[in-house]
């Protein structure tokens, strides 16, 4: 049972470059979340999305673009990639109706 | 919109001893969840204790145990018998309504 998986787990990029970063989970969860992670902000919300084809922004939505299109993955793109967005990116889903988000490995991008 | 506060940026404990780790949060719900994760130098976020705010009664996991004030709206975690293993960057979090919240983060460090 894989769980939840990213990748790539380590990305360099050039700033104005399209990079996608990929969600895959295996426990058919309908909620998935994308967060940033930044040294002293703890962990921000991206993106949401609560089934296939319905996402949601969270509380730092600018230049980035989710997708759904199957209950499993859930595609995170930096359309042009700019160096404040340089930072460790967490996928989640959520069990069931108690809350708990359960986290992938994280995936660490800098862009240059 | 709520907010969720961890005033400790840094805590300290000797092997064995008792530790208690501090958050606060504010909402205006009644209905909610609170969680600690715990995030080691691999990055992966771990859950390490649930509650529900309709429960009084202050969940046990192991070693690991929460003081719910759900008046003062402060939800502290406690570890006792400190391990070298506990070492790690711990996330106070809120969730309602399928979102989770997160504090700043306490970085605790457990010397031998």
């Amino acid at each position: 049972d894989a769980g939840i998986t990213q990748s790539p787990r380590y990305k360099i990029t050039e700033t104005g470059r399209q990079v996608t970063l990929m969600c895959h989970q295996t426990w058919s969860h309908s909620y998935m979340f994308w967060y940033r992670q930044d040294l002293g902000h703890g962990l921000r919300l991206i993106y949401y999305s609560a089934a296939a084809d319905i996402t949601d922004k969270g509380e730092v939505p600018d230049g980035y673009v989710v997708s759904r299109s199957k209950t499993e993955n859930f595609p995170l793109t930096l359309e042009s990639a700019t160096r404040s967005q340089t930072s460790v990116y967490f996928c989640a889903s959520r069990v069931g109706e108690l809350e708990t988000q359960y986290f992938g490995p994280g995936t660490r991008l800098l862009v240059l | 919109a709520q907010t969720v506060t961890q005033s400790q940026p840094e805590m300290s404990v000797q092997e064995a001893e008792t530790v208690t780790l501090s958050c606060t949060y504010d909402t205006s719900e009644s209905d909610y969840y609170l969680f600690w994760y715990k995030q080691p130098p691999s990055r992966q976020m771990i859950l390490v204790i649930r509650q529900e705010a309709y429960k009084q009664q202050n969940a046990t996991e192991n070693r690991f145990s929460v003081n719910f004030q759900k008046a003062a709206k402060s939800f502290s975690l406690k570890i006792s018998d400190s391990q070298l293993g506990d070492a790690a960057m711990y996330f106070c979090a809120y969730g309602q309504g399928g979102k989770l919240i997160f504090g700043q983060g306490t970085e605790l460090s457990v010397k031998p």
